[in-house]
């Protein structure tokens, strides 16, 4: 019974170059989340995402972030032309249902842009 | 804008002694709050939670105290042991809201 997986774990990117992260919630899980970890700092709401459909994106920048959860496949997040603002741990997570549910949370991937 | 406060950024603690473990929230709308425990290189994992209808929830060692009128949340470990040492942040969520809003995060240090 596999947990949320998120890869890769450690990515590398220089400025200006696309970053990828990925994440395969839970079995039986249709609902995902991206938050973002700042040093010091906690997580960040960024994107709610159910199959097929957007449902909040009002913690995602507006420019060069994009999420998408495909019917087949897992989640992507995507960062166009990185800085090194972007450098961060960023989190996936999944649930159930909608709504008072705990969040189950991957290992997260480290994005570090040079 | 820091919803969720968490203002010990560490706490350190005899092993078997009490950890209490504080946050804070300034938003009156939230109903639901949970405890995560991270550790490094981890993603955060779930503890327990509790509903703004309730004011307190056990869970074994970890329980969990909601005071609503002061917007003020607590965890107890007891007895703590080396193994709870981590950070552990703490969460909340409005009825009306899709996410969950996280406080900075509390270094426990159980020493043995």
């Amino acid at each position: 019974n596999a947990g949320v997986m998120q890869n890769p774990r450690h990515l590398v990117r220089r400025r200006g170059q696309e970053a990828r992260l990925r994440c395969s919630p839970m079995k039986g899980h249709s609902h995902v989340y991206w938050y973002r970890q700042l040093p010091e700092e906690g997580l960040k709401f960024m994107v709610y995402l159910q199959k097929e459909n957007i449902i909040d994106e009002s913690g995602m920048p507006k420019e060069r972030f994009s999420a998408e959860f495909p019917k087949e496949g897992p989640s992507i997040l995507r960062i166009q032309q990185v800085v090194r603002g972007d450098s961060a741990a960023y989190f996936c997570a999944s649930s159930p249902n909608r709504g008072k549910h705990e969040q189950y949370f991957g290992p997260g991937t480290r994005l570090t842009v040079t | 804008d820091q919803q969720v406060k968490q203002n010990s950024p560490s706490l350190s603690v005899q092993e078997g002694r009490i950890s209490i473990l504080n946050c804070d929230y300034t938003n009156s709308m939230f109903d639901y709050f949970l405890w995560y425990k991270k550790y490094p290189a981890e993603g955060p994992t779930f503890l327990i939670s509790i509903s703004s209808i309730k004011d307190k929830n056990e869970d074994g060692r970890f329980t969990v105290f909601l005071n609503k009128s002061a917007k003020h949340l607590s965890l107890h470990i007891v007895p703590s042991q080396p193994g709870d040492s981590a950070v552990y942040f703490c969460a909340a969520s409005a009825d009306t809201g899709n996410q969950f809003y996280f406080g900075t995060g509390t270094s426990l240090t159980v020493i043995p």
